[in-house]
């Protein structure tokens, strides 16, 4: 049984450029959340998706934005890459409604030069 | 809004040592504590999950425990081995279902 599973695992991009990170999640899961964790941090909350619609959002400006597919796979989009934008993005299934526990991928690591 | 404090920053024990994380939270109504296992560069591992009615969960040579009315959560590692190696987040569920983390504990164990 797959977990959740991300990619790519490694992306170098360049201020004002545009990025797409991907999710699938675990087998049987229906809801995706992001989180943004700089390096030291703990993870914040960026958005989650459930029924293919954002459900809930963090403190986020809107240069971050998201889809869901109906087979519940998920893409972070970021536009206007800010150097402040590199980090672990990581990907979290669940259930909706209580959404716990969340299960995590490894994360796609983002280095904005 | 909930804050999420972990202490220490940092540790370094050497092997067999029993070791003690400690967590903080300043909104008592939370519905569930959740440890996690972050090796460098990976994801997230969850080690336990405290639901807001129990007091402890143990798995293993882990043991948290949660105090919600003093918004305090220990994660209790026994035995301490260097396969233990790792940053060791806490969080914090409430009212949204969307958890609080606090920044972590890295932790170092010596052979």
């Amino acid at each position: 049984d797959a977990g959740v599973t991300q990619s790519p695992t490694h992306l170098i991009k360049t201020r004002g450029q545009q990025v797409t990170l991907r999710c699938s999640p675990k087998s049987g899961h229906d809801t995706v959340s992001w989180y943004q964790q700089a390096l030291g941090q703990g993870p914040q909350f960026i958005f989650q998706y459930y029924e293919e619609e954002e459900r809930q959002r963090g403190n986020f400006p809107d240069r971050f934005s998201g889809h869901q597919f109906p087979n519940y796979s998920s893409e972070l989009n970021v536009n206007a890459l800010l150097l402040g934008d590199s980090a672990l993005y990581l990907c979290a299934s669940s259930n909706a409604p209580t959404n716990q526990p969340q299960h995590f991928g490894d994360g796609t690591r983002l280095s904005i030069l | 809004k909930q804050e999420v404090t972990q202490i220490p920053a940092a540790l370094s024990v050497p092997e067999g040592e029993n070791l003690v994380l400690n967590c903080s939270f300043t909104d008592s109504a939370i519905y569930n504590l959740q440890w996690f296992r972050q090796d460098p560069g990976k994801g997230l591992t969850s080690l336990l999950l405290i639901q807001s009615s129990q007091r402890e969960q143990t798995s293993g040579r882990l043991n948290a425990s949660l105090d919600k009315s003093s918004g305090r959560s220990t994660l209790y590692i026994a035995a301490s081995q260097p396969g233990d190696s790792a940053t060791y987040l806490c969080a914090v569920g409430a009212g949204s279902y969307i958890p609080t983390f606090g920044r972590g504990t890295s932790l170092i164990v010596h052979p």
